[in-house]
Order: C-alpha cells, then sequence, then structure tokens
C-alpha cells in the first residue's frame, strides 16, 4: 500500500534537546513538506522540499532544519532554538510543481517539558 | 494578500440535518481548491479538488462546489460519523512551488 508514515506517533522530549522527526513516502512524490498545527492556529508551513537536495523555509522555519538527501525521505529536526516545539507535526507530500494536491502522514505529536 | 476563511468555525447538527460549510478565499489566480477531512489526532484526508467556477464534486453524503469566490461543502443528511474538522485550502497565487494556504478549519458535531 502506498502511503506516508511517521514515527513516531506520540515524541517526549526535555527542553534543551533536539529531537528528529521522521517522514518517509512510498507514493514517488517528488514534494515533500511539514506542517506544524496548534489549537485554533491551523496548519503552518515549516519547510518544503521540491526536489532531492533541495529544501525551501516555510512561514515558521525558526527554530527547524530539514534534509532531503532521498526521495522517499525528508526528516525534521527541532531545535532546542524553538521557543514553543510542543505541538502537532504533519508531514506531507505532493507529486510535485504543477500538482498541488498534498497527501498527508498520521502526524506526531511532539511535548516538550 | 492571499488568504481563506471558513465559517463557520463550529458546527452542531442532528443526525439527518443537512448543512453547509462555506470557505471563501482571496488569491490572484485560482488553481485549485481542495477540501480535506481531519479526525482528532490524526492527519488531514483528502477529499475533493475544485478547479473552476460552477464545477462540483460528491463524494457519499458530501458536495463540494466552487464559485469565484467561495466554495461550499455541502452535508446532506449527516450521520455522527461524519463529525470531524473540515479543512479547505489554495495554492499561493504568486508562485508554483506547491505551498498551500489552510483555512483555519470548522469542526462538525453531528449528534445521534
Amino acid at each position: 500500500d502506498g502511503g506516508i508514515t511517521q514515527s513516531p506517533k506520540y515524541l517526549f522530549r526535555k527542553e534543551g534537546q533536539n529531537v528528529t522527526l521522521s517522514c518517509e513516502q512510498n507514493l514517488n512524490h517528488d514534494a515533500m513538506y511539514w506542517y506544524r498545527q496548534d489549537p485554533g492556529q491551523g496548519l503552518r508551513l515549516i519547510y518544503y522540499s521540491q526536489i532531492v537536495n533541495d529544501f525551501q523555509k516555510g512561514d515558521i522555519a525558526e527554530g527547524y532544519s530539514v534534509s532531503r538527501e532521498k526521495k522517499e525521505s525528508f526528516p525534521l529536526t527541532v531545535t532546542s532554538a524553538q521557543k514553543n516545539p510542543t505541538a502537532f507535526y504533519l508531514c506531507a507530500s505532493s507529486m510535485g510543481t504543477g500538482s498541488h494536491e498534498q497527501y498527508f502522514g498520521p502526524g506526531t505529536r511532539l511535548t516538550v517539558t | 494578500e492571499d488568504q481563506v476563511t471558513q465559517s463557520p468555525e463550529a458546527l452542531r447538527l442532528q443526525e439527518g440535518e443537512s448543512s453547509s460549510l462555506n470557505c471563501s478565499y482571496t488569491v490572484s489566480g485560482l488553481r485549485g481548491l481542495f477540501w480535506y477531512r481531519q479526525d482528532p489526532g490524526k492527519g488531514p484526508e483528502f477529499l475533493f479538488t475544485l478547479y473552476s467556477a460552477g464545477e462540483e464534486k460528491e463524494k457519499e453524503r458530501l458536495k463540494a462546489t466552487l464559485t469565484k469566490k467561495e466554495s461550499f461543502l455541502h452535508i446532506t443528511a449527516p450521520k455522527p460519523e461524519d463529525s470531524a474538522t473540515y479543512l479547505c485550502a489554495v495554492p499561493h497565487g504568486s508562485s508554483n512551488t506547491g505551498k498551500l494556504i489552510f483555512g483555519q478549519g470548522t469542526t462538525l458535531q453531528v449528534k445521534p
């Protein structure tokens, strides 16, 4: 079955620690995206990548970093510089430029205390 | 500025009571409008894509329509399992990056 997987589903970290969220897709999609969802704020774009080895900042990139070394994978690192890291993180993918339908993974809920 | 606004924020219906959700958008050169369903604690599930005014798409009890300024998601005779948050989104008008602008969502509760 084709789809997007995110792991883990729940993640707990202490303040000051970096943490990496996994996102893998087997849809053969070129583009991948990371969103953050907070209650009452909707989805906000963190980073996106239209092609392997290239990525761009979204609207709220500060305190986050990404890599895109493989087409299937787009991991997100939440660094200690992110002031409010507790949130629900969603990964999505699409076929790429010219096709905007994005398909989402199940999400990772990160709690930092 | 590109913008998407959904209304109402929350909607409570009795089972079988039909209604509509609204998605108003302001974007230069619409290149699609997308509807998603999101259950609590899960990722959004893609429902429909609409590309041009007058277009309609249907899936079970849901029908999405599009005008030049807004889209409606009509829910006919809803059931409790239709309870979810419904999101709409449009691509940024000024670029072809695939970036989407999402509305805040409408949370629908259908009571038996």
